[in-house]
Order: structure tokens, then C-alpha cells, then sequence
């Protein structure tokens, strides 16, 4: 597939404690963008990383991205119950592929 | 600012039945976006228009389904006639700018419409 995945599929980590997600693709990219959706508020943007960046930062959240591997990782450190929600990265080359996502729970 | 308004919100239909759905954008928001979200998956592009024209189309089930933009503001996406498979959340997005492979912008997605089809 063209849109590559996000990994793990779930993860599951007490509040306080760091979660990484990854996304990987498959063809080159213009940019990427990292989403949340929960019940709540639906698909939220959190981050865009052009292809000529390789680190950005927002509050919490940390992105990294390894155009070499196809890669990009999301960090969130010091979790809160309320970061629980499906993760998704979303590449853009052409038009723009959503992966699967990864499901976070941060138990309280 | 007032956020991406989809309605309705929930549709249960039967299948071989019609069905639309209507998004309005972000004022100023020349790009709109349509995608399908089945259950456990990540949302995938129906369709994306820069104002009215149509920019990608390329993997909207052209035999059932269309969707147009009038006088680039409201969009409308119709089926016609569904299927058990198009049962997913359709989600309407915009986003401020888009300019050839220079896209640089976030997308701003709406509640999305429930479709359920029996």
C-alpha cells in the first residue's frame, strides 16, 4: 500500500510515562501531518513536518522525521488520561493517505 | 471561529436507497476535502476540491457515488444507491490554501456524518 502504516496498532501506558508511535511510507513526500481523533472532538491537527525538517516540537509533543527510512515518530511525554485517543499520521504526496492508526490508552 | 459543520449527523438507510450529505467549511477555506472512515481504519480520501473544481477524484466509486461543490463554498456527497460495504463515517474537511505539490496546510475536520446501511 502507498500509505505505509502507523506502529504499534495499540499501546497501552500509565499517566506520566512517554508514548511513541511511528508512521512509515513508501514513496516520497511533500509533508506529514499528525492527527488525534477521540469521541470527543474528533480528528484534531497536532503537527506538520515539512520533508526538509527532521525534529519539531509543540508543547508535549515531539516529531521526528527520517526521510533516508520513510519515517516519522510522534512523542508525547508526560502522558495524561485525556491523550488517550487513536493516533493517525497522514502523508502527503499527490493527494493525502491516512494509515490505520494507533490506539492509546493512558490508564490513570 | 465557527469549525466544519456536517449534517446530519446520523443516517440509517437500506440498501439500494439514496442518501447525501452536506458539508459547509470554514469561512475563507478554499480547499474541501471528503473522506470515508470505516471502523478501525484511518480515513481515506474520497475526494478534494480546490474551490469548485475538482482536484482528486481518483478514488471516489464514481458508479454510485458524486459529489460537487457549488460556487465553491457548500459541498454535497451522494450515493446513489448504497451498498452494505458504505456503511463507514464521512468525514468533510477544509483546509486554507493548497498549491500544487506545495501543500502546506492543516486539514479542519467536522463531527462527520454515521452512515449505516442495512
Amino acid at each position: 500500500s502507498q500509505q505505509g502504516e502507523e506502529d504499534p496498532q495499540a499501546l497501552s501506558i500509565q499517566e506520566g510515562e512517554n508514548a511513541t508511535m511511528n508512521c512509515s511510507y513508501k514513496t516520497s513526500i511533500n509533508n506529514l501531518q499528525w492527527y488525534r481523533q477521540n469521541s470527543g472532538r474528533g480528528l484534531v491537527h497536532l503537527i506538520l513536518i515539512r520533508s526538509n525538517e527532521r525534529e519539531k516540537h509543540s508543547g508535549r509533543l515531539r516529531v521526528t522525521l527520517d526521510t533516508s527510512k520513510k519515517s516519522s515518530s510522534l512523542l508525547i511525554t508526560a502522558s495524561r488520561a485525556a491523550d488517550t485517543a487513536s493516533y493517525f499520521c497522514a502523508k502527503y504526496f499527490n493527494k493525502f493517505y491516512f494509515g490505520s492508526g494507533t490506539k492509546l490508552n493512558v490508564k490513570p | 471561529e465557527a469549525g466544519v459543520a456536517q449534517s446530519p449527523r446520523y443516517k440509517i438507510i437500506e440498501k439500494r436507497q439514496s442518501v447525501a450529505f452536506w458539508c459547509n467549511p470554514i469561512s475563507g477555506h478554499a480547499t474541501l476535502y471528503w473522506y470515508q472512515q470505516i471502523l478501525g481504519q484511518g480515513p481515506k480520501l474520497l475526494i478534494q476540491f480546490q474551490n469548485n473544481g475538482v482536484v482528486d477524484d481518483s478514488q471516489l466509486p464514481k458508479d454510485r457515488f458524486s459529489a460537487e461543490r457549488l460556487k465553491g463554498v457548500d459541498s454535497t456527497l451522494k450515493i446513489q444507491p448504497a451498498k452494505l460495504e458504505d456503511s463507514a463515517v464521512y468525514l468533510c474537511a477544509s483546509s486554507l490554501h493548497f498549491q500544487g505539490s506545495d501543500f502546506l496546510y492543516e486539514q479542519y475536520f467536522g463531527p462527520g456524518t454515521r452512515l449505516t446501511v442495512t
